[in-house]
């Protein structure tokens, strides 16, 4: 992998369920990966920052797991609401920082 | 309201201009970080200053030039700028660099007509 990329694109999630997306990485010279949660006309704010491989990290119904091994990080929503609507990014971050393209999450009330 | 400011919030000029967008971070934090996010691209990084010395580079044109001052602000000038150069451009702060959380500031606007 030469790109961060993310997976899926877009995502539909009924309020009250549980949901997870992946961001996959270039695993070579890899420093830490980023996480942060963006929402429409506003600016990225931070979730996550990650460094060690097996790392888990939570914040509130939001964690984050890392395996740096093998290139993935995945981020996990439990009892979605309608506020988690937004665009989820990772960015990878070696000598410079790349970021994946983002996974969109719609809250269906 | 992370403490990362930036000014202006809307930039507006011709082609083959030359901007300044300036970037104050939060209180304390030493690296600044300037992102381009255009309509057909993502977020892209172009540089990171840390304490004043350039500590990263990503994907900025030779064109485009920053800085960072003794107090800290940090300023990215924009020369012959071309059409494609219109995107909101984020600035951000952190306490030193790699792993640490960044904090995002507003955006400024750049449309080049």
């Amino acid at each position: 992998i030469l790109n961060v990329e993310q997976s899926p694109q877009s995502l539909h999630v009924q309020e009250g369920d549980s949901t997870n997306f992946t961001c996959s990485f270039p695993s070579s010279n890899f420093y830490a990966l980023h996480w942060y949660r963006w929402e429409t006309a506003k600016s990225p704010e931070a979730l996550f920052v990650m460094t060690l491989n097996g790392d888990e990290k939570k914040k509130g119904r939001i964690s984050a797991t890392l395996n740096t091994k093998e290139g993935y990080s995945y981020l996990y929503i439990k009892g979605s609401q309608p506020e988690d609507s937004a665009t989820y990014l990772c960015a990878s971050r070696d000598d410079k920082i790349i970021f994946g393209k983002g996974t969109r999450l719609h809250i269906l009330p | 309201d992370s403490g990362v400011t930036q000014t202006p919030k809307h930039l507006i000029t011709a082609t083959g201009q030359r901007v300044t967008l300036r970037c104050s971070p939060r209180s304390g934090d030493l690296s600044v970080y300037w992102y381009q996010q255009s309509l057909d691209q993502g977020l892209q990084f172009l540089i990171q200053y840390y304490n004043g010395e350039e500590r990263a580079k990503g994907n900025i044109l030779e064109r485009f030039s920053a800085q960072q001052f003794p107090d800290l602000h940090s300023e990215l000038n924009l020369s012959s700028l071309e059409l494609g150069d219109s995107a909101l451009y984020f600035c951000a702060s952190s306490v030193e660099g790699l792993a640490d959380e960044q904090y995002f500031g507003p955006g400024t606007r750049l449309t080049v007509t």
